[in-house]
């Protein structure tokens, strides 16, 4: 099985920041990295797919890179709605793993 | 667009089964695969399984002698049954749309709103 690590497990930032996660995968992923942002109470939503691709309607200050089995998410500019979970996730069958997630919370 | 709400008892006794349906609407249940995913605290965001349109599935392997999923498109709706649940099965479970690109992998979207079921007599 894929095994999964995000680092860090939390963070604090204020509004205007430039904040990046990283998550690591224990086998390679073909770029098939995917990134979801939880607000609680809700559903995981997707924000970037095949490790760099932005899903439709996600604001640009949202970007993510990587390859291989170290990836990254960067938001450029985070916004009041930006405070929540990120979790990174490994799309290549058949198991799905997702990361244990990064808390983002205001300063 | 495509919505998906799940149902089902939000109280089940230790031992026994766990059944849950989800509800596709604004769009057609063809041609693409369907999730079930679950998330508790202590495990963290779980896929369970996906079904195809046509009936194929897939099971993580760590609850594939537990779980059941099926799919009745003509009521674009599919279904989850998770056998002798104990505490530990305590979640919130989530159903998702499964999709696949060559070039981008695999990805779930859009999911359900989420439904907490707790395992408890």
């Amino acid at each position: 099985d894929i095994q999964m690590t995000q680092s860090p497990s939390s963070l604090s930032a204020s509004v205007g920041d430039r904040v990046t996660i990283t998550c690591r995968t224990s086998q390679t992923t073909d770029n098939y990295l995917n990134w979801y942002q939880q607000i609680p109470g809700k559903a995981p939503k997707v924000l970037i797919y095949g490790a760099s691709t932005l899903q439709g309607g996600v604001p640009s200050r949202f970007s993510a890179s990587g390859s291989g089995t170290e990836f990254a998410l960067t938001i450029s500019g985070l916004q009041p709605e930006d405070f929540a979970t990120y979790y990174c996730q490994q799309g290549d069958s058949p198991f799905f793993a997702f990361g244990p997630g990064t808390k983002v919370d205001i300063k | 667009q495509v919505q998906l709400q799940e149902s089902g008892p939000g109280l089940v006794k230790p031992s026994e089964t766990l059944s849950l349906t989800c509800t596709v609407s604004g769009g057609s249940m063809t041609t693409y695969y369907w999730s079930w995913l679950r998330q508790s605290p202590g495990k963290g965001l779980e896929w369970i399984a996906y079904v195809y349109s046509s009936g194929t599935t897939e099971y993580n392997p760590s609850l594939k002698s537990r779980a059941t999923i099926s799919v009745d498109a003509s009521k674009n709706q599919f279904s989850l049954w998770l056998t002798s649940v104990t505490a530990a099965d305590t979640a919130v479970y989530y159903c998702a749309r499964r999709n696949y690109h060559v070039l981008f992998g695999n990805w779930f979207d859009p999911w359900g709103q989420g439904t907490l079921v707790t395992v408890s007599s």
